[in-house]
């Protein structure tokens, strides 16, 4: 089954102690990408990558890191969580081709990950 | 970079009723507007989109409109259902990006 799976999908945690969310994908896609969820400012768009090793700084990026070390895996790191950084995360996979029915690039998302830092 | 606006935020509707969320983008050079769907809970999944190269796109019983010289597109619902409450996000993708940007959604609400 073709899916986007995140793990953990929920965590609470302390200011200051480093987690990592990862986010993997079987799709084979070349674009995966990190959102935050907060209530009345939508989908923000954390950090995205184009290809492995290839990775872009999206609107909300401090205090966070990625890596693409293969095509499949795209973790997000907090080194240093603090309160603000609560939120739902999604992540988010696509391709660059052009998809059957008519579709475009639709982005796949991941079922989420529930994150609260005290 | 592009900036899509997103309105209403909130709407309230009569099942049976239509209801329109409309958005606005920043970019010419977009050409690509998808709209996604999130029910409670869950995670926002694509359920209509349309290129730039068409003016309109109707798949049961949503549609979406687009208008490039005055860059806003719509999304129409018509004989709305309970099972359609969600929030829905509109999106537009820069012609050299492959990632969209989103408009901060719209909660539909739909009363039986």
């Amino acid at each position: 089954e073709a899916q986007v799976t995140q793990n953990p999908r929920y965590l609470i945690t302390v200011t200051g102690k480093k987690l990592t969310v990862t986010c993997s994908q079987n799709m084979n896609h070349e674009y995966m990408s990190w959102y935050r969820q907060d209530p009345g400012l939508g989908l923000r768009q954390i950090y995205y990558s184009m290809n492995v090793e290839v990775t872009d700084k999206g609107d909300v990026p401090e205090g966070y890191k990625v890596s693409r070390k293969e095509k499949r895996n795209f973790p997000l790191i907090l080194e240093s969580p603090s309160p603000n950084q609560t939120s739902l995360y999604f992540c988010a996979s696509s391709s660059v081709r052009i998809l059957g029915r008519g579709r475009g690039y639709e982005q796949f998302f991941g079922p989420g990950t529930r994150l609260t830092v005290l | 970079g592009e900036n899509v606006e997103q309105h209403p935020s909130t709407l309230s509707v009569q099942e049976g009723d239509s209801a329109v969320i409309k958005c606005t983008y920043s970019d010419s050079a977009s050409n690509y507007f998808p709209w996604y769907k999130q029910e409670l809970g869950k995670r926002p999944q694509l359920i209509i989109d349309i290129r730039s190269n068409v003016g309109e796109k109707k798949d049961q019983r949503i549609a979406v409109t687009l208008n490039k010289t005055a860059k806003h597109f719509s999304l129409h619902i018509t004989e709305t259902q309970p099972e359609d409450s969600a929030v829905y996000f509109c999106a537009a993708r820069e012609g050299g990006s492959y990632i969209p940007t989103f408009g901060r959604g719209t909660s539909l609400i739909v009363h039986p």
